[in-house]
């Protein structure tokens, strides 16, 4: 089945503890994103990467690390995690092009 | 800044009435205009998209309308059912859609329909 795996899917940790949620896809897609969800901002770009070892900024990229090391995965990475980073993040791939997204099942993160 | 205004933020039907959803861009190099749907619990998938060369598309009981001189476009659900309260968001991209790039949500419109 195609789809795209976050983990974990739910999260509480404390201000400064490091943490990283993982995407997997497994359509061999080369374009895959993290956005956030926040009620009445819709959803926001945090980094996209458009092939391995390509990453670049969305639009509210502060506080977050990404790597593409291979194809298939592309981790979220918090360093230093804040309050304000309490969000619902989605991971998404895409074949070509980023209109006609598939979106992972979301990883709900509280910081306390 | 918001490239993508959505409209309302939320809309309440009655079954068999049509939901209307509206969004305004104001970058004028966007041109492939996807919507999707959202259910509780799950990620968005899409819905239905439209380039700015037709002005209007439609797919069953969805139909986008696009003006592009107002720079607007809308979903219309005719027949609405329970089973499309969802989550709705409208986005915008460049380059018809083949950008790998950024891809701009609207703030998302909350549809529930009652039975």
């Amino acid at each position: 089945e195609a789809q795209v795996t976050q983990n974990p899917r739910y999260l509480i940790t404390v201000t400064g503890k490091k943490l990283t949620v993982t995407c997997s896809q497994n359509m061999n897609h080369e374009y895959m994103s993290w956005y956030r969800q926040d009620p009445g901002l819709g959803l926001r770009q945090i980094y996209y990467s458009m092939n391995v070892e390509v990453t670049d900024k969305g639009d509210v990229p502060e506080g977050y690390k990404v790597s593409r090391k291979e194809k298939r995965n592309f981790p979220l990475i918090l360093e230093s995690p804040s309050p304000n980073q309490t969000s619902l993040y989605f991971c998404a791939s895409a074949l070509q092009g980023a209109g006609e997204l598939f979106f992972g099942e979301g990883s709900r993160l509280t910081v306390l | 800044q918001q490239q993508v205004k959505q409209s309302p933020q939320s809309l309440i039907v009655q079954k068999g009435g049509i939901s209307i959803i509206n969004c305004a861009y104001e970058n004028t190099a966007f041109d492939y205009f996807p919507w999707y749907q959202q259910f509780p619990g799950k990620g968005p998938a899409l819905l239905i998209a439209i380039r700015p060369d037709v002005s209007e598309k439609k797919e069953g009981r969805f139909t986008i309308s696009f003006n592009k001189s107002a720079k607007q476009f809308s979903l219309h659900i005719m027949d609405s059912q329970p089973g499309d309260s969802a989550t709705y968001f409208c986005a915008a991209t460049p380059d018809g859609g083949t950008s790998y790039g950024k891809l701009t949500f609207g703030q998302g419109t909350i549809l529930t329909v009652h039975p």
